[in-house]
């Protein structure tokens, strides 16, 4: 079955702190992964966009990190702000025959940033 | 500019009401979607469509439909509504190249729909 999992599912740092957000799943066959930022109330927006051959993606204070091998994906936010707290969502989509064009999404980490 | 818009951010209907959500979006874009979205459960596929007059079901279609009659719009009835579909909806869109690569997922700004 098709699955993206996440992990924490909340998450509470203070600002200026780093913090990593992890994504496992199992899609396959495997076109890319996206992470999404979405703040309440809106719809999500894409940070950051990963192939199968790529294994670093740098987006401002925002790093994600793909291992295509095991899975397994992480963002990774430096020096957080406050800006930063929201719901970011892993989204993996399909390459062919049944998941061609399909987007399979995570349930989201919630991260609050405090001062 | 990439926009998705939906025609509604908020909306209250009552019970056995049959509710009709808009999005329209403005890059040609064959690919349309709609997703429920609610806490500790993510956002859920109901309905999508990769092209004019197509559609799919998505994991939970059941109580929903759609239609697409053009290309830049995708519509989602709910064609008696009930409490457990309240709700935040989510429309995007998206594009597939040749080579099979989808694009990135354009959302709109979600409608929140309240079934009193």
């Amino acid at each position: 079955k098709n699955q993206v999992e996440q992990s924490p599912q909340s998450l509470i740092i203070l600002e200026g702190k780093n913090c990593t957000l992890q994504c496992n799943y199992t899609v396959s066959p495997f076109s890319n992964l996206r992470w999404y930022k979405q703040d309440t109330g809106r719809g999500p927006v894409s940070l950051t966009i990963m192939t199968f051959s790529e294994n670093t993606k740098s987006n401002g204070r925002y790093t994600a990190t793909l291992d295509a091998d095991t899975k397994q994906s992480s963002l990774h936010i430096t020096a957080s702000q406050l800006s930063d707290s929201a719901s970011y969502i892993c989204v993996v989509s399909g390459n062919r025959g049944s998941t061609l064009g399909r987007l399979y999404f995570g349930r989201g980490t919630q991260l609050t940033v405090w001062p | 500019d990439v926009k998705v818009t939906q025609s509604s951010r908020y909306l209250v209907k009552r019970t056995g009401e049959k509710v009709f959500l808009e999005c329209v979006q403005d890059m040609d874009h064959e690919n349309m979607f709609w997703y429920r979205q609610d806490p500790g459960l993510g956002l859920r596929l109901i309905y999508f469509s990769y092209d004019v007059k197509m559609k799919e079901k998505g994991d939970i279609p059941e109580g929903y439909s759609v239609s697409r009659e053009k290309k830049e719009r995708f519509s989602l009835i709910l064609e008696s509504a009930s409490t457990n579909q309240t709700s935040m909806y989510l429309c995007a869109s998206s594009l597939t190249l040749r080579t099979g690569v989808d694009t990135e997922a354009f959302f709109g700004q979600g409608t929140r729909l309240t079934v009193v």
